[in-house]
């Protein structure tokens, strides 16, 4: 069955980036994109965007361009997300979810941004 | 960017009662809605896509209707486990989520 498992929390200094990883399973991991959704306490979900299947076209959100970037290793059936120049408001859980095989989760990823 | 607004904002039921959540596009998302679920400490699980279509595995207690910017998730009886947060999200243009209906017990 498909599984998917990211990294653990982070603590990061507002300035600083942080990369977070997510290990899937289960399925032939070059066929699928790999979403990635950021949640902030309280807050709604919010889409960051999408790293494509095989070819590694990507598409971010208008509101983190520039500063996100989503990278995936085939070898590792691996994808990343890599947020920089942390501000104290990108404190959030971070998602990867494989929705076009269906409805699959990571666990999330809390990122903390404090000084 | 397209804005989803929900009501109510908390909604107090009964279990074994109907439960009736809305949605409004700020324009029109066709039918391209999808609801989800989320416990806390949990990610958001697919209920329904396509506005009408029940995700794998989801009860037939659950239900979605709607189009253009008017959409409606309706419980039909509420089991234990269905007191949770409720989101929807429309992806006609990227993806954006409303802000929640908070389903507690009365």
């Amino acid at each position: 069955q498909v599984q998917v498992v990211q990294s653990g929390a982070e603590v990061k200094k507002p300035g600083a980036s942080v990369k977070v990883s997510c290990k899937s399973s289960g399925y032939t991991f070059t066929s699928q994109a790999v979403h990635w959704v950021r949640q902030a306490p309280g807050q709604r979900p919010e889409w960051m965007g999408w790293i494509s299947d095989g070819n590694t076209n990507t598409k971010y959100s208008p509101k983190f361009q520039g500063r996100v970037t989503f990278t995936r290793d085939t070898s590792a059936s691996t994808g990343y997300m890599e947020l920089s120049s942390l501000r104290f408001e990108d404190t959030a859980v971070y998602f990867c979810a494989i929705i076009d095989l269906g409805d699959y989760w990571g666990q999330g990823t809390l990122v903390t941004v404090s000084s | 960017e397209i804005v989803m607004t929900q009501s109510p904002a908390t909604l107090s039921v009964s279990p074994g009662e109907r439960a009736t959540l809305s949605c409004r596009a700020s324009q029109s998302v066709s039918g391209n809605l999808a609801w989800y679920q989320q416990k806390p400490g949990q990610a958001p699980r697919l209920l329904i896509d396509g506005a009408s279509t029940r995700a794998s595995g989801i009860p037939a207690r659950f239900s979605g209707s709607g189009s253009g910017t008017e959409f409606t998730l309706t419980i039909s009886s509420l089991q234990p486990e269905d007191f949770a947060v409720y989101y929807c999200q429309q992806y006609n243009n990227w993806r954006t989520f409303g802000q929640g209906t908070k389903l507690e017990i009365k």
